[in-house]
């Protein structure tokens, strides 16, 4: 059975400091990879997809980066956090093979900016 | 202007009733999916639904592509159920790339 695991669980970091956030799918071959976000109280917003490794398309600019070194892997960066990266991150995956899919979704990373 | 409208905003039940929540696109659309987001905010995908009618439980969707809208009918509603519902579209435009969320149906279900 897939498995997604998404890393840490919740971080609290000072504004200007890097911040680096994991996402890793078990279970699967050759996902499609999507990071999304949440302000509290606000509406998921996709970032970020990737369809294969090394190949990362840009949805939504907020000063952040994404990478994915491995074919089950999905990284979330930036060098320098700003107060409104606040809020809830989730990775998300699907299978495409010609037809639309179904995404599934991580247990999500909460991040506070202080 | 916002391509999903998610209605009603909330939505209070007594337990037994039942209760519909609508979602309506601005675009065309490929697919669509109903989500249970949980207080901590994980999603839990309740419906994957890119046409026509499906149940589980007593919970059924019904997605009308062609007319740009779907449906979630909750039946015989209990407290478990509370919590907010979203809904979210694949646009044509995005060749299944993304998904579009709505603002979410809040559901109170008391006893």
């Amino acid at each position: 059975a897939q498995t997604i695991h998404q890393w840490p669980v919740a971080e609290i970091k000072a504004v200007g400091s890097p911040l680096s956030l994991g996402c890793t799918i078990k279970g699967k071959s050759s996902p499609n990879l999507y990071w999304y976000w949440q302000a509290t109280g606000g509406t998921l917003q996709q970032l970020f997809y990737s369809i294969t490794v090394g190949q990362v398309e840009s949805v939504v600019q907020l000063n952040l980066s994404a990478s994915r070194p491995k074919d089950d892997q999905f990284i979330l960066s930036t060098e320098k956090l700003l107060l409104s990266h606040s809020g809830f991150y989730l990775c998300a995956w699907s299978l495409w093979g010609g037809v639309y899919a179904e995404q599934f979704f991580g247990p999500g990373t909460r991040l506070t900016v202080l | 202007g916002q391509q999903v409208q998610q209605s009603p905003t909330s939505l209070v039940l007594q337990e037994g009733e039942n209760a519909e929540l609508q979602c309506n696109f601005s675009t065309s659309l490929n697919s669509m999916q109903w989500f249970y987001q949980r207080p901590g905010g994980s999603l839990i995908s309740v419906f994957y639904n890119p046409s026509g009618t499906k149940q589980s439980g007593r919970l059924t969707s019904t997605t009308v592509i062609k007319e740009r809208r779907s449906s979630l009918h909750i039946s015989s509603s209990q407290i478990t159920d509370s919590g907010t519902y979203l809904c979210a579209m694949e646009p044509s435009y995005q060749g299944g790339r993304a998904l579009i969320f709505g603002t979410g149906t809040t559901v109170s279900v008391s006893p």
